[in-house]
């Protein structure tokens, strides 16, 4: 089975500073890893992924993840933050077995001061 | 495509009323998911589907949930009866395959009371 655990539920940044938001996986087969963003009252959007090609992964925004086998994390970063960045951020893991099936962890909330 | 399109996006019933949640996934992709978020428990699967067939349906909470898939085109997910306690955001998501990404419904906020 499949499990992803989110780092700090809230993280809080200054405008223009880094943004890391740590997620760490649990799989006994190779991952697909995905970090999907959550807007208020939206749905979830597709951030970025990884399906077993380059480990360092870009996504949309500005952000990217860097998948680490060895540490088994798959953190979000993005050098400098802005205000309209502000969202819940997930992380959620599938395998090549499970149909699409995603896991997800349990979200953090990116806030971000001017 | 307009994406996948879930009906209706707030729904507030009485404890002990029949809901009924609808979902159009995008075309072509043949996997649907069905989703509950609530501040306590985060995201959990509920239900998923291949080529309409239910998969894997453990995450259905109780007896009182149950989805269908009738063609390609669309699902539902019913509550009977509702229990205030089923009050969360229900999102539909559907999905192509592997190397591709699962794409989001906006969801329905049900409220029961």
């Amino acid at each position: 089975a499949q499990s992803v655990t989110q780092l700090g539920s809230h993280v809080s940044v200054s405008e223009g500073a880094l943004v890391l938001l740590r997620c760490n996986y649990s799989s006994s087969v190779p991952p697909y890893l995905f970090w999907y963003v959550q807007y208020p009252n939206q749905g979830l959007q597709l951030l970025l992924k990884y399906t077993s090609a380059a480990t360092l992964v870009k996504g949309i925004n500005g952000f990217e993840a860097e998948f680490k086998k060895s540490e088994t994390s798959f953190h979000l970063t993005k050098p400098s933050a802005h205000m309209s960045d502000a969202a819940e951020y997930f992380c959620a893991v599938t395998t090549y077995n499970q149909g699409g099936k995603l896991i997800f962890g349990q979200g953090t909330e990116l806030s971000v001061k001017p | 495509d307009a994406g996948v399109i879930q009906s209706p996006r707030h729904e507030v019933t009485e404890m002990g009323q029949e809901v009924t949640l609808r979902c159009k996934p995008i075309s072509g992709h043949n996997s649907l998911f069905w989703y509950r978020q609530t501040m306590m428990r985060g995201l959990e699967l509920l239900i998923y589907f291949n080529n309409n067939v239910p998969i894997d349906d453990s995450g259905m909470p109780e007896d009182r949930f149950s989805a269908k898939m009738p063609n390609a085109s669309f699902s539902t997910l019913k509550i009977q009866p509702s229990e205030p306690r089923d009050s969360a955001v229900y999102f539909c998501a559907s999905f192509a395959g592997m190397n591709t990404e699962a794409f989001f419904g906006q969801g329905t906020r049900l409220t029961v009371v």
